[in-house]
């Protein structure tokens, strides 16, 4: 167990609609990163955030996303949702967000878009 | 920019054989190098990193990794595997970019260790 938890852990849904996936890092973890797992693309940094602010940006599409909010768990909107965002999201946590930091991974979201 | 080549998408190798999985990057500024491992249904957990000094790094569960320079590569090793490494695994580079972290993975070579 990372200490990192990801709400929900299945989420199906249809085309054109919006979800909302949350992380809560570990305790004392200042930054969050987003990630997606998909068959095709691999996986991708989406974006990153320490203490509340946008730290880094990754192939984030701009119908996606993100905050991080005063109690440092973090928040991925997904929006207009299409057939290729099917996929796992992960977030990770690190104590201070810098590249050498290790980054520890939650068990994922499965996002389904029917 | 940055890529990360892992070239074999599968690796099979029998219990206690030797194993390298290799990866080969490219990148205009200095990077640090990591390599995660991705058990099924799980996120992922660091393996090893290597920043700066030796270049052989060792992580958990017994791996190595060499970092290579002038060959941009940083293969992972392990002298004897288990059966309990069969799983994902996955070279990283990050890189800090006009003050931007960029992170990019390899596309994952799965292990998969025959009794």
């Amino acid at each position: 167990d990372s200490g990192v938890t990801q709400t929900p852990k299945h989420l199906i849904t249809a085309t054109g609609q919006r979800v909302t996936l949350r992380c809560s890092p570990r305790s004392g973890d200042l930054s969050v990163y987003w990630y997606q797992q998909s068959l095709d693309q691999g996986l991708q940094f989406l974006i990153q955030y320490y203490n509340g602010e946008e730290r880094a940006k990754g192939n984030i599409l701009e119908r996606f996303s993100a905050q991080q909010f005063p109690d440092l768990h973090s928040e991925l909107n997904l929006s207009s949702l299409e057939l290729g965002d099917s996929a796992l999201y992960f977030c990770a946590s690190s104590v201070e967000g810098r590249q050498w930091d290790e980054q520890f991974f939650g068990p994922g979201t499965r996002l389904t878009v029917l | 920019a940055q890529s990360v080549t892992q070239l074999d998408s599968q690796v099979p190798v029998f219990e206690e054989a030797p194993v390298e999985l290799r990866c080969n990057y490219s990148s205009s500024v200095s990077v640090y190098l990591f390599w995660y491992v991705q058990y099924p249904n799980q996120g992922l957990q660091l393996l090893l990193k290597y920043l700066s000094g030796s270049t052989l790094v060792k992580g958990i569960n017994g791996f190595e990794a060499e970092f290579n320079k002038s060959q941009t590569s940083f293969h992972l090793r392990k002298p004897s595997v288990h059966i309990s490494d069969t799983a994902e695994y996955f070279c990283a580079v990050r890189s800090n970019s006009g003050g931007y972290q960029k992170v990019t993975f390899g596309t994952g070579t799965k292990l998969q260790v025959i009794p």
